[in-house]
């Protein structure tokens, strides 16, 4: 099983719609991310979370919000998806200081 | 500001050469750097990273990444490449304050030539 788990891997929405992106995870970390990767720009920070009462925004959080339900579980929401949020978006968990991303196998979203 | 460059979209080489992927990183202070791998529909995994200590650093797969202090570089090495290979690489480096943020480059498609 999947160290890193999200939910759903493919998603087509259409404007203006309410969309949530689920993640979850084995590995006891508290640290998680949501990430976007969009081709020639690399992956960029949405929001990031510490613990389940610390929530912070990365570069571009404009548009999204987040819930962290658990330690294992951490929320992506479009409150009002638009085109332009078409993305492939991961979500990914870190340990202790000096450890790496553990990713998961991304939700590919498109916005019509 | 921290920050990570990737300066080539993408690399070929020949099955069998050795290959370099390119990465050169801005920080104050210390970086910790990482490399990651992508294949198609997957996310990113990790592959090797620098904290401290020898300058050449192994990791997965047979890949190597040379930390240089004086040139702020961490290019990603292998001295045969196989078409398996052929994926996403990118660079990253861990921001430094309390944030434990990951910056990433921007990803370098490589491509081994059978």
């Amino acid at each position: 099983d999947a160290d890193v788990t999200q939910t759903p891997r493919n998603r087509i929405t259409k404007t203006g719609k309410r969309i949530m992106l689920e993640c979850s995870q084995t590995k006891g970390h508290d640290r998680m991310y949501w990430y976007r990767q969009d081709p020639g720009l690399g992956l960029r920070l949405i929001y990031y979370s510490f613990d389940v009462k610390d929530i912070n925004k990365g570069e571009i959080s404009d548009g999204y919000s987040v819930s962290r339900q658990a330690q294992a579980k951490f929320s992506l929401s479009l409150e009002s998806a638009i085109p332009n949020q078409t993305a492939l978006y991961f979500c990914a968990t870190s340990g202790t200081l000096g450890s790496p991303l553990h990713f998961g196998n991304g939700t590919r979203l498109t916005v019509t | 500001a921290q920050s990570v460059a990737q300066p080539e979209d993408q690399v070929n080489v020949a099955e069998g050469n050795p290959l370099t992927v390119k990465c050169t990183y801005s920080v104050s202070g210390n970086p910790y750097l990482f490399w990651y791998v992508q294949y198609p529909n997957r996310g990113l995994q990790f592959l090797l990273k620098y904290i401290t200590g020898d300058n050449l650093v192994k990791g997965s797969y047979g890949f190597e990444a040379e930390f240089n202090k004086s040139q702020t570089s961490f290019h990603l090495k292998k001295p045969s490449a196989l078409v398996s290979d052929s994926a996403l690489y990118f660079c990253a480096v861990r921001d430094k304050d309390r944030t434990y943020k990951y910056i990433f480059g921007t990803g370098t498609r490589l491509k081994v030539l059978a």
